[in-house]
């Protein structure tokens, strides 16, 4: 399998503008995980879906935000309208289960530049 | 909500064992703990999970005190590629909701 797959790897985009940020989970998993990571704040959970469902949505900040997953294979994030506060690296991750042994395996992030 | 505290750096030299510790004082009944390296420009990766007592994996130890209040990644014999910053993850999470809590990640540095 090729890992979590996120794309684009990197977005510059200018303030008030619409950013989707795209996901593809491992197949199989059935769990996906949003992450935010900024230096101030660190790693953040923003949201999380179990069998394409939303789970718990309470680490989005703020209604601009909202993230959705169609099927088991794709999954997004979008900020609308984008402000220069949102500036990160957003992390897509997705694992098999939950428990002993549990491990989340993470994209290589999105890196997002918001002027 | 389970909070998390580690140290924020830690120097070391390679060879050497080193110990990094957590603290998640407020860490619930349900809450499993998890370990992750990060190197710059990449995702985390999994190092090792446990819910009490100790766990072993091929590449690290988790020791985990019977309160649980606390616990000690292990990194045997580091060498410099074992430079990356280190997470603990604090949580669980269920078909009903639930919480993953990172702790601010501990930079260490292996010098040869």
């Amino acid at each position: 399998d090729a890992g979590v797959i996120q794309s684009p790897r990197h977005e510059v985009t200018e303030m008030g503008q619409e950013v989707t940020l795209r996901c593809k989970p491992i197949s199989g998993h059935n769990y996906l995980f949003w992450y935010r990571q900024t230096m101030m704040r660190g790693l953040e959970l923003l949201i999380y879906f179990n069998n394409n469902v939303p789970i718990d949505d309470s680490g989005m900040p703020e209604d601009r935000f909202s993230a959705k997953m169609p099927n088991a294979s794709f999954s997004t994030l979008k900020i609308q309208p984008s402000e220069p506060r949102d500036s990160a690296v957003y992390f897509c991750a997705s694992s098999l289960a939950w428990g002993s042994s549990y491990e989340q395996y993470f994209g290589p992030g999105t890196r997002l530049t918001v002027t | 909500l389970a909070k998390t505290t580690q140290p924020i750096s830690m120097d070391s030299y390679e060879g050497q064992e080193v110990n990094i510790t957590c603290s998640h004082n407020n860490i619930a009944t349900n809450d499993y703990i998890t370990w992750y390296q990060q190197f710059p420009s990449q995702g985390p990766r999994f190092i090792i999970q446990g819910y009490k007592t100790k766990v072993t994996n091929e590449v690290a130890s988790l020791f985990i005190p019977a309160d649980r209040k606390s616990s000690t990644l292990s990194l045997p014999r580091v060498s410099l590629s074992d430079t990356a910053v280190y997470y603990c993850l604090v949580g669980a999470v269920y078909n009903q909701g639930g919480k993953l809590i990172f702790g601010q990640g501990t930079e260490l540095s292996v010098k040869p």
